[in-house]
């Protein structure tokens, strides 16, 4: 079964250019996260979708940050225009559904896109 | 909230020493716990799990026992190799809403 894909690997740019990255989620499952890795910290959530609606989006720095599901598939995700604290690895995540009040739904993890803004 | 406290790092050991990684969480009813590892310029990689109380995780010679009754998951190998080398983050995974809580990370460092 393949995995978690996301594109680029890494990224350079100018601070004040935009940036997209893209993710393709494990087949069947409905639920897709965007987060955030700075250097040295945990990841943090910035964006939860299930299917093609956006279910939690309360960490996303939305005057600069922008994601977007169209069809419940493929995601992306936009900076614009980029700051030098954006420089981070963003990992897409996906799981086969949320809102199980039971139990949790492992979430499997693409390789990232490492993002370095000068 | 919820919330995970791991040990600060970095954890610097000789090969074939022993590796303890304290965890502790803080959150309401059964969450799942979860150790993920991430290697020098790659993504996380689920390392081990445990679902429901005393239960034990293992994988590639870790393990993790999930004691309710002091809110941990400690991550322990007998012998590290320099492979071992890598960010070792503790996380808690909760039902509602799906979400997953991370640790800070540990940084290991092992050197021959």
């Amino acid at each position: 079964e393949a995995g978690v894909a996301q594109s680029p690997r890494y990224k350079i740019i100018e601070k004040r250019q935009s940036v997209a990255f893209w993710c393709n989620p494990i087949s069947g499952h409905a639920t897709l996260y965007w987060y955030q890795q700075i250097l040295g910290q945990g990841p943090k959530l910035l964006i939860q979708f299930q299917n093609n609606g956006v279910v939690d989006d309360s960490q996303l720095p939305k005057d600069r940050f922008s994601a977007e599901r169209l069809k419940g598939v493929d995601s992306t995700l936009k900076i614009q225009p980029a700051k030098l604290e954006d420089s981070a690895v963003y990992l897409c995540a996906s799981s086969l559904e949320y809102g199980g009040a039971s139990f949790y739904n492992e979430q499997f993890f693409g390789p990232g896109t490492r993002l370095t803004v000068l | 909230g919820n919330s995970v406290t791991q040990m600060e790092g970095p954890v610097t050991l000789s090969e074939e020493a022993f590796l303890t990684i304290n965890c502790t969480y803080t959150a309401t009813g059964y969450p799942s716990l979860f150790w993920y590892v991430q290697y020098p310029g790659e993504g996380l990689q689920l390392l081990l799990k445990a679902t429901k109380a005393d239960d034990k995780g293992s994988n590639k010679g870790f393990e993790a026992t999930y004691r309710k009754e002091t809110t941990s998951f400690h991550l322990e190998k007998g012998s590290v190799q320099v492979s071992d080398s890598a960010v070792y983050f503790c996380a808690l995974g909760k039902a509602a809403g799906n979400k997953l809580t991370f640790g800070g990370g540990t940084r290991v460092l092992v050197k021959p």
